[in-house]
């Protein structure tokens, strides 16, 4: 079965602490790698797509890498405002796009 | 919120009410879906469709009906509404930048007492 973990649930940082959050999957054949970042009361806005094992991507403090299991999503010297909801989520090669998505990482920045 | 629009922002319905959540699209993608998110759960998929004429039922469609009836317009109708329909419901298309990519509209949050 297809699934998808994401740990920690949350994650509670002090500003400029770094730290890495999980997305560990199971999927027969992956087609891509997805992150998003959700902020309360909004839709989940389009972060990185990562396609395999070994890619990265960056932007401003957030770099996401993929292995054959699992992809991380490093914050490097986060701010406040990087404070939000961590989604992910792995599209299978049969899956006509379809998403499968885990519960998310709270990610909280204290000042 | 990349050209999906979603309306109501909120509802309260009462049990045994129905109601159509809007989602309106101005990219001209063919892809949009219908998710819900619980609170600590994943987002799961209800309905999805590929073009105007064609859906196909999700992961969890039972209490729920669609239509696409232009490229614009993805309607979630529910009917008969039940507590366990209490949720935050997502309209996404998909098909700008990276071809794989969804992307998402506001949301409608929805509580059925």
């Amino acid at each position: 079965e297809d699934q998808v973990t994401q740990s920690p649930e949350a994650l509670r940082l002090q500003e400029g602490e770094s730290s890495s959050l999980n997305c560990s999957y199971t999927v027969s054949g992956l087609r891509g790698l997805f992150w998003y970042r959700q902020d309360p009361g909004k839709g989940p806005e389009f972060l990185f797509t990562l396609y395999s094992a070994g890619e990265e991507k960056e932007k401003e403090r957030l770099k996401a890498t993929l292995t054959k299991k699992e992809s991380f999503l490093h914050i490097t010297a986060p701010k406040p405002e990087d404070s939000a909801t961590y989604l992910c989520a792995v599209q299978a090669a049969h899956s006509n796009y379809q998403l499968i998505w885990g519960a998310g990482t709270k990610l909280i920045i204290k000042p | 919120n990349a050209g999906v629009t979603q309306t109501p922002k909120f509802r309260i319905l009462k049990i045994g009410q129905s109601m159509t959540l809007q989602c309106t699209q101005d990219m001209n993608h063919n892809y949009m879906y219908w998710y819900r998110q619980d609170p600590g759960m994943g987002l799961k998929l209800i309905y999805y469709s590929v073009g105007a004429g064609i859906t196909d039922k999700g992961e969890v469609p039972n209490g729920y009906n669609v239509s696409r009836s232009t490229t614009e317009d993805f309607p979630l109708r529910l009917e008969l509404a039940a507590p366990s329909q209490t949720s935050v419901y997502f309209c996404a298309i998909q098909g700008i930048g990276a071809p794989d990519t969804q992307y998402f509209g506001p949301g409608t949050r929805l509580t059925v007492l």
